[in-house]
């Protein structure tokens, strides 16, 4: 079965620093991965995904995610991070058995970013 | 730019009303989802359906019912709502061209209380 992992359900950065935002997922198959982030009292949009080209999938608002299959993990990064990143963000690996297209999420990690 | 919409966006009804979900999309998709997300934690499918006429039920058991007359609609309904329906429920769909290597495009959710 699926899964996904990610490390740390809160991260705190200051603005201009670094965010990295850890997903190790689970797969008997090689994996379609997904980023998307939840603004307040909003849906999930769509950050990134892999779909097994490039390793290094680069994304919107400066995000971009790096697929490492001998690690199993598809972490997030940003260098400098911006007060409007502030969110949820969540990882998710798409079911590849059977057909139906469901999305299988981890529990989230919200960002803080400090002025 | 996604256009997926959910009505209403919260609501707060006392315990043993029914209740309607609404879900519509204007991109044409045939596939379409309900996850549901309790606060903190991660999105669990529900309910999905291929096309018009087609719905399944997801991994997370719900007492909740949907139907697919139309391909842009998809409500959900509770038919007798308990505080254990307390949740976060969101919609999203995908055209399935790539399969599970295709974006859900997710609508603003709708916050359901159950006093």
């Amino acid at each position: 079965a699926q899964s996904v992992t990610q490390l740390g359900s809160h991260v705190s950065v200051s603005e201009g620093a670094l965010v990295l935002l850890r997903c190790n997922y689970s797969s008997s198959v090689p994996p379609y991965l997904f980023w998307y982030v939840q603004y307040p009292n909003q849906g999930l949009q769509l950050l990134l995904k892999y779909t097994s080209a490039a390793t290094l999938v680069k994304g919107i608002n400066g995000f971009e995610a790096e697929f490492k299959k001998s690690e199993t993990s598809f972490h997030l990064t940003k260098p400098s991070a911006h007060m409007s990143d502030a969110a949820e963000y969540f990882c998710a690996v798409s079911d590849k058995s059977g057909n139906t297209g469901k999305l299988i999420f981890g529990q989230g990690t919200t960002l803080q970013v400090k002025p | 730019e996604a256009d997926i919409y959910q009505t209403p966006r919260y609501l707060v009804i006392g315990t043993g009303k029914k209740i309607t979900l609404e879900c519509s999309q204007t991109m044409g998709h045939d596939k379409m989802y309900w996850y549901q997300q309790d606060p903190g934690m991660e999105l669990h499918l529900i309910h999905y359906s291929y096309g018009v006429n087609s719905t399944e039920k997801g991994d997370l058991s719900s007492e909740s019912t949907v139907s697919r007359i139309r391909t842009e609609h998809f409500p959900l309904t509770l038919e007798s709502a308990r505080p254990s329906h307390t949740s976060q429920y969101l919609c999203a769909s995908s055209d399935w061209d790539r399969g599970p290597a295709d974006t859900q495009y997710f609508g603003p959710g709708t916050r359901l209380t159950v006093l």
